[in-house]
């Protein structure tokens, strides 16, 4: 159980162009999913937390306009790369907390990432 | 604002060696604590968490942990490794919400 998954694996695309990452929780609801980034040989950020219905939080210094986040049901979430530059290339992870658990104590499954290149 | 430090960076140990993952955080109230693992070309995987009761905690392919409250620590440790524990070690605190700050990540190579 507890599985979540990453569409596209991986990504190359040209500058100016747009790019959009699903990201999706296969056997459970998930209220909140965060999305991170994480550059090579370096720590997972967090970029910003998605929750389904409402607008995305996002972490200070991440472009809300660039960086843009959808979570329309409880089993998906979506970032969206917009006009996507190479300083942007970098490995983008999902990750989701089961819904209805005690705040603060959600365990995160991660998805495996999706590696985004952009030319 | 919280944060992790994990001083170690870099890991080489033999198989059946001993292993201890350093782990400290900054947070001035209750934390829940984390250690995920990532082997290579594989997603961050959940090893074991503490949210209270015994700060002695064991989690899956033999690691465990201890939560010392006094010293904002919370090593990771497994007597024997093997080979197959070849992977990067993430440790990560959760302060306050459902907000995860990770470490920098220790890197182990377990030779044979």
């Amino acid at each position: 159980g507890a599985v979540v998954s990453q569409h596209p694996s991986w990504v190359i695309c040209k500058s100016g162009t747009s790019v959009k990452i699903e990201c999706r929780s296969l056997d459970f609801q998930a209220t909140t999913m965060f999305w991170y980034r994480q550059f090579p040989k370096q720590s997972l950020m967090l970029m910003a937390t998605s929750n389904e219905g409402s607008k995305a939080t996002y972490e200070q210094g991440v472009e809300k306009d660039k960086f843009l986040i959808n979570h329309a049901s409880l089993t998906l979430s979506t970032l969206t790369v917009t006009s996507a530059h190479p300083e942007d290339s970098s490995f983008y992870i999902c990750s989701a907390g089961e819904s209805g658990r005690a705040w603060g104590t959600d365990t995160q499954y991660f998805g495996p990432g999706t590696r985004l290149t952009v030319l | 604002a919280q944060s992790v430090s994990q001083h170690n960076h870099h890991v080489i140990l033999s198989e059946a060696a001993s292993l201890e993952l350093g782990c400290n955080y900054s947070y001035g109230g209750t934390v829940n604590l984390f250690w995920y693992v990532q082997y290579p070309g594989q997603h961050l995987q959940l090893l074991l968490k503490y949210f209270s009761g015994d700060p002695l905690v064991k989690g899956i392919k033999g690691f465990e942990a201890e939560f010392i409250k006094s010293k904002f620590s919370f090593n990771l440790r497994k007597p024997s490794v093997q080979w197959s524990d070849t992977a990067e070690y993430f440790c990560a605190v959760n302060g306050g919400g459902n907000k995860l700050t990770f470490g920098t990540g220790t890197q182990l190579k377990v030779e044979l």
